[in-house]
């Protein structure tokens, strides 16, 4: 089983459209949550933290459930310039630097 | 202002032939991370310095050494790269939080690198 798994979509969905993607992780001892965007052949930005108590930031709410160790990404009110590919990445808790273990990400195109 | 510069962006380089992809970062942080991220795949950690410490992950191979002669600068060696070595090469860097984690990472641009 992969550490950290998505479900690679893509998801085509039209402006203005109301979209959510989820992430498993293996790793019940992942401490810290993230969500990335990367647009085609460019690299990761953060998109967002996730905390434990759900975080939202405009149109983009993060949730964690440990119980069930998924994280959720959820896109309201989609843009045409929200169409790339989303990366969910874990970190255990460790000295020395986080080791960010990233899913393979989840494509997202929304069309006209 | 760039915060993480890596250079060159774009490398082509022959079978078994050495190659140095450099890293520079304009943040002061301490840890450095080289990531391997090959088409529709995710990022892959392959090592990382915290300072001068040197972690590698277990299942990085041996052709892939790297450097950090001080905070700014950070180097990934390939000493024969192999085909399945093309890929984007991405630098990050981090400092760490008081808690010892959830810091975050800025990425560079990244070098793509093809070996033919």
């Amino acid at each position: 089983r992969k550490e950290v798994e998505q479900d690679p979509g893509p998801f085509n969905v039209p402006e203005g459209a109301t979209v959510a993607f989820n992430c498993t992780y293996s790793n019940s001892a992942s401490q810290s949550f993230f969500w990335y965007r990367q647009d085609c052949r460019k690299e990761p930005k953060l998109l967002m933290s996730v905390y434990s108590s759900g975080n939202e930031d405009g149109r983009f709410t993060a949730q964690l459930n440990r119980a069930s160790q998924y994280i959720s990404l959820l896109i309201r009110d989609s843009k045409l310039s929200d169409s790339a590919t989303y990366l969910c990445a874990v970190t255990p808790r460790t000295r020395g630097g986080n080791k960010l273990t990233f899913g393979t990400g989840t494509q997202l195109k929304v069309e006209l | 202002d760039a915060m993480v510069i890596q250079n060159p962006r774009y490398q082509v380089t022959q079978f078994g032939k050495p190659v140095t992809l450099s890293c520079s970062q304009t943040l002061n942080h301490n840890v450095m991370y080289w990531y391997q991220q090959k088409s529709s795949q995710a990022p892959k950690l392959l090592f990382h310095y915290y300072d001068k410490d040197f972690n590698n992950e277990a299942d990085t191979p041996d052709n892939f050494q790297s450097r950090r002669p001080n905070t700014s600068f950070c180097f990934l060696d390939i000493r024969s790269p192999g085909l399945g070595d093309t890929a984007m090469y991405l630098c990050a860097t981090s400092t760490p939080g008081l808690a010892g984690g959830g810091e975050t990472q800025y990425f560079g641009p990244g070098t793509r690198l093809l070996v033919l």
